[in-house]
């Protein structure tokens, strides 16, 4: 059994490069979730696909954000001229939907991004 | 504005107590609410939901308890364990399966 996957765990960048993360989801789980944590703050909601397509973006996903979820299975997210306050811990979840029963998302170890 | 809070930063609890935790909510239109739990460098783990239907579930040593015309939820743990010490976060939603509104946290230390 396994869960969602991220990679890598942890990035150390400086400013001004691109950066880019990526997500396995639960292999049967048709909907994808990015969410962003900070220090002492619960997670917050960026943006989430249903299979390949992708259906809302937060207002916190800026023009330097894009995700990707090209063939409806694993996801990317690239941040362009990272600043600082990119620094965070990004968190993929996947569910399914559609089914007659409630679904929960599950969320992957995260990816800890540092902006020096 | 926060949709979602948890007003209590943290709690300490002798093991074999209760814990209760809370969270209240300010949108009324929320109909699926969820408790999470996190460790240290880890994601956050599912630990058990509710839906606005009911004002109760039990999962083992876990209730959630809803009380939609005050919006608040709580969640008991009895007996507490240290195992359980982490930080608690109550989610929101208005569909099973979409975006999450989560509160800030509550860090639970259970004392042996």
């Amino acid at each position: 059994d396994t869960g969602v996957s991220q990679d890598p765990r942890h990035k150390i960048t400086k400013r001004g490069q691109n950066v880019t993360f990526r997500c396995d989801p639960i292999s049967e789980h048709n909907r994808l979730y990015w969410y962003r944590q900070t220090l002492g703050q619960g997670p917050e909601f960026l943006t989430y696909f249903q299979n390949e397509a992708q259906l809302e973006k937060s207002r916190l996903l800026s023009d330097r954000f894009s995700a990707e979820r090209p063939k409806g299975s694993f996801s990317t997210l690239e941040i362009q001229r990272t600043e600082q306050g990119d620094s965070a811990m990004y968190l993929c979840a996947s569910s399914t939907w559609g089914l007659a029963t409630s679904d929960t998302q599950y969320f992957g170890p995260g990816t800890r991004l540092t902006v020096l | 504005d926060q949709q979602v809070k948890q007003n209590s930063p943290s709690l300490s609890v002798q093991e074999g107590r209760i814990s209760i935790l809370n969270c209240d909510y300010t949108n009324s239109m929320f109909d699926y609410f969820l408790w999470y739990k996190k460790y240290p460098a880890e994601g956050p783990t599912f630990l058990i939901s509710i839906s606005s239907i009911k004002d109760k579930n039990e999962d083992g040593r876990f209730t959630v308890f809803l009380n939609k015309s005050a919006k608040h939820l709580s969640l008991h743990i009895v007996p507490s364990q240290p195992g359980d010490s982490a930080v608690y976060f109550c989610a929101v939603t208005m569909d099973s399966s979409y975006k999450l509104i989560f509160g800030s946290g509550t860090r639970l230390l259970v004392r042996p």
